[in-house]
């Protein structure tokens, strides 16, 4: 089954201690993309990557890092979590075709809590 | 701001009833998408139209575009309490590789059953 996968799904954690957040996809798509979605400000592109080892920092990237070594994942590293990182996140990817980008395909989330 | 301003924040109807949600951009497109979120789950894409399109459909969706308003709508017709989620718009804006798609804030649609 053609799927975005994120782990974990839940996770509770405390300020500064460093979590990486899974994504990976199965349908060999070029483009992958990290959002967060908070109540009233929708989903924001945190960093996005157009192929394996080309990453860009979408529209709020601080605070967080990712890395490309493989088409199919693509992990968020949060170094230092703070309160105010506490977010519903999802990973997306899309294929790359005839010029431009095809729909994006989510992953399910994962929703982290930064006490 | 790039992004989409979907119209109205929150729609209730009857099942059975037509829904009709409008999103609205301020810079020229590549194309325009609508997307569909059930409480805390992931977006699910359901239709895509392009600049030089004007109407797509798929199953009881219809959605138009007008470049000239710089605006969508997206219709469902004959509602189901299944359609109940939130609706978003997305924008893609430029060409190629470095195109950049901008997600609006999201329409709540309750459909009474």
């Amino acid at each position: 089954e053609a799927q975005v996968t994120q782990n974990p799904r839940y996770l509770i954690t405390v300020t500064g201690k460093k979590l990486t957040v899974t994504c990976s996809q199965n349908m060999n798509h070029e483009y992958m993309s990290w959002y967060r979605q908070d109540p009233g400000l929708g989903l924001r592109q945190i960093y996005y990557s157009m192929n394996v080892e080309v990453t860009d920092k979408g529209d709020v990237p601080e605070g967080y890092k990712v890395s490309r070594k493989e088409k199919r994942n693509f992990p968020l590293i949060l170094e230092s979590p703070s309160p105010n990182q506490t977010s519903l996140y999802f990973c997306a990817s899309s294929l790359w075709a005839s010029g431009t980008y095809n729909e994006q395909f989510f992953g399910p989330g994962t929703r982290l809590t930064v006490l | 701001s790039q992004q989409g301003e979907e119209d109205p924040q929150a729609l209730s109807i009857q099942e059975g009833e037509n829904a009709t949600m409008n999103c609205s951009y301020k810079t020229s497109i590549n194309n325009l998408q609508w997307y569909r979120q059930n409480s805390g789950r992931g977006l699910v894409h359901l239709i895509l139209i392009r600049s030089n399109e004007r109407e797509k459909h798929s199953g009881r969706l219809r959605v138009t575009l007008d470049t000239s308003k710089k605006s969508s709508s997206l219709l469902i017709t004959a509602s189901r309490a299944a359609d109940t989620a939130s609706y978003f718009c997305a924008t893609r804006h430029g060409n190629g590789a470095n195109s950049k798609l901008t997600f609006g804030k999201g329409i709540t649609l309750s459909v009474r059953p």
